[in-house]
């Protein structure tokens, strides 16, 4: 059984970067995308983008384009997500979840979420 | 932008049935998926491609759809079925989740 393990919780100071690590065991890493969903306090889900590992394809929402970075290490089924220029509002848990099917966005496994918190 | 729109709250008795909605403009053309969330835990996939069902989930969790409205039914609701819980569509490549719904049973 897959299983998404993420990094611990940053704090950040608003303008600098943050990346969070998603690492995945007990599936074949090359056989599903990863995607990063955000959840900020008492807020909702939202969706930052993802990746499909064995392609190196990445996409994300266009309201973080040009600052959020998705990345992945096939060699250590390590999916990366780096947000820059940070502010308070990026505040948040972020979670990586698999995505099974390159077909659909279909989100069956999610890591345990990172707290980043963006204060001076 | 694409928007779902789900209402902030739904009570339900115990062993009543609850249902949620979900609904956004063309709806009926895309698979929704559920989620349930409770405090302080990652979300958990219920329902995806409209209706179906991942193994572990209860029989009681079911997907409908009604013109543009998607809906979350839960039968024979349980005091562990307080949660939030939120849709999710996808539009060409971007994903889309609605606000959330919190599911309080009295």
């Amino acid at each position: 059984q897959v299983q998404l393990v993420q990094s611990g919780a940053e704090v950040k100071k608003p303008g600098s970067s943050v990346k969070v690590s998603c690492k995945a065991s007990g599936g074949t890493f090359s056989s599903f995308a990863i995607s990063w969903v955000r959840q900020a306090p008492g807020q909702g889900l939202e969706w930052i983008g993802g990746i499909i590992p064995v392609y190196g394809t990445a996409n994300s929402a266009q309201k973080f384009q040009g600052r959020v970075t998705i990345t992945a290490d096939i060699s250590t089924s390590t999916v990366y997500m780096e947000v820059s220029s940070l502010r308070s509002e990026d505040t948040a848990v972020y979670y990586c979840a698999r995505r099974p099917d390159y077909s659909n966005h279909v989100f069956d496994v999610w890591g345990q979420g990172t707290l980043v918190t963006v204060s001076s | 932008s694409y928007e779902l729109t789900q209402p902030p709250s739904v009570s339900v008795s115990p062993g009543q049935t609850a249902s949620i909605t979900c609904s956004g403009d063309k709806l009926s053309n895309k698979y929704v998926c559920w989620y349930q969330q409770k405090p302080g835990q990652s979300p958990v996939l219920v329902i995806y491609l409209d209706t179906k069902r991942p193994s572990g989930i209860p029989e009681r969790f079911s997907g409908s759809y009604s013109g543009n409205t998607a809906t979350l039914t839960i039968s024979g609701t349980q005091a562990m079925d307080e949660a939030d819980y939120s849709c999710q569509a996808w539009d060409g490549g971007t994903v889309v989740f609605g606000g959330g719904t919190k599911l309080t049973v009295l």
